[in-house]
């Protein structure tokens, strides 16, 4: 089946535009994560979605940082003003969380965003 | 604050050989861990999973030890092949709740011919 999906797979922009990234997690999978991944360094977590219920935003650097999911499926991370320093692979991931217990979360193949 | 590292930047083997790569935890409450592997260009491919109330765990050529009186986590690959070197992570969920993971740094893991 189909794995998670991001759009695009590469985004050049200048300082100070506008950028979205899209994900389209694995179907039927409930929980949605959004990391990023400078070069050379380890994953960090900046949002995660479950369900119906508030997202939790605090791993977000900044508020020109927002993401949205919309109907439960697909999301949208929106950097605002971009800087030079938000040049980095931004990772999606979904899981299927059960009650109680904590799921595999599975990752699509990023977004590579450079800010000249 | 709590952190997840590992303990080799680098480990080069000789195809064939078995290789280990380490990674060490400061949060006692994890109470689930993940190894995955990130090869160029792609997103992190989940290999294996250990939750708290395990010591060890195998899959296909690959085992997941995790000592929590001293902290630690290690995947051992057996038989190495050119297509297992990639960067290697370790990942911890710290419990209560919470689903984000804590990710290390990295190990590069080189396969020689």
């Amino acid at each position: 089946g189909a794995g998670v999906s991001q759009s695009p797979s590469n985004k050049v922009t200048e300082k100070g535009k506008d950028v979205e990234l899209r994900c389209d997690p694995i179907s039927g999978h409930t929980a949605l994560y959004w990391y990023r991944q400078s070069l050379g360094q380890g994953l960090e977590f900046l949002i995660y979605f479950q369900g119906n219920s508030a997202p939790d935003k605090s791993g977000l650097p900044s508020d020109r940082f927002s993401a949205e999911r919309t109907g439960g499926s697909v999301s949208t991370l929106t950097i605002q003003r971009t800087q030079q320093e938000d040049s980095a692979v931004y990772l999606c991931a979904s899981s299927s969380p059960h009650r109680g217990s904590t799921d595999t979360q599975y990752f699509g193949p990023g977004t590579r965003l450079t800010v000249l | 604050g709590e952190s997840v590292g590992l303990h080799l930047p680098t480990l080069s083997v000789q195809e064939g050989d078995n290789s280990i790569i380490n990674c060490a935890y400061s949060n006692s409450a994890s109470d689930y861990f993940i190894w995955y592997k990130q090869e160029s260009g792609k997103g992190p491919q989940f290999i294996i999973d250990i939750r708290s109330n395990m010591d060890k765990r195998q899959g296909q050529r690959v085992t997941v030890l995790l000592n929590k009186t001293v902290k630690h986590l290690s995947l051992q690959i057996a038989a190495t092949q050119p297509g297992d070197s990639a960067v290697y992570f370790c990942a911890e969920n710290m419990g209560g709740g919470a689903q984000k993971l804590v990710f290390g740094q990295g190990t590069r893991l080189t396969i020689n011919p």
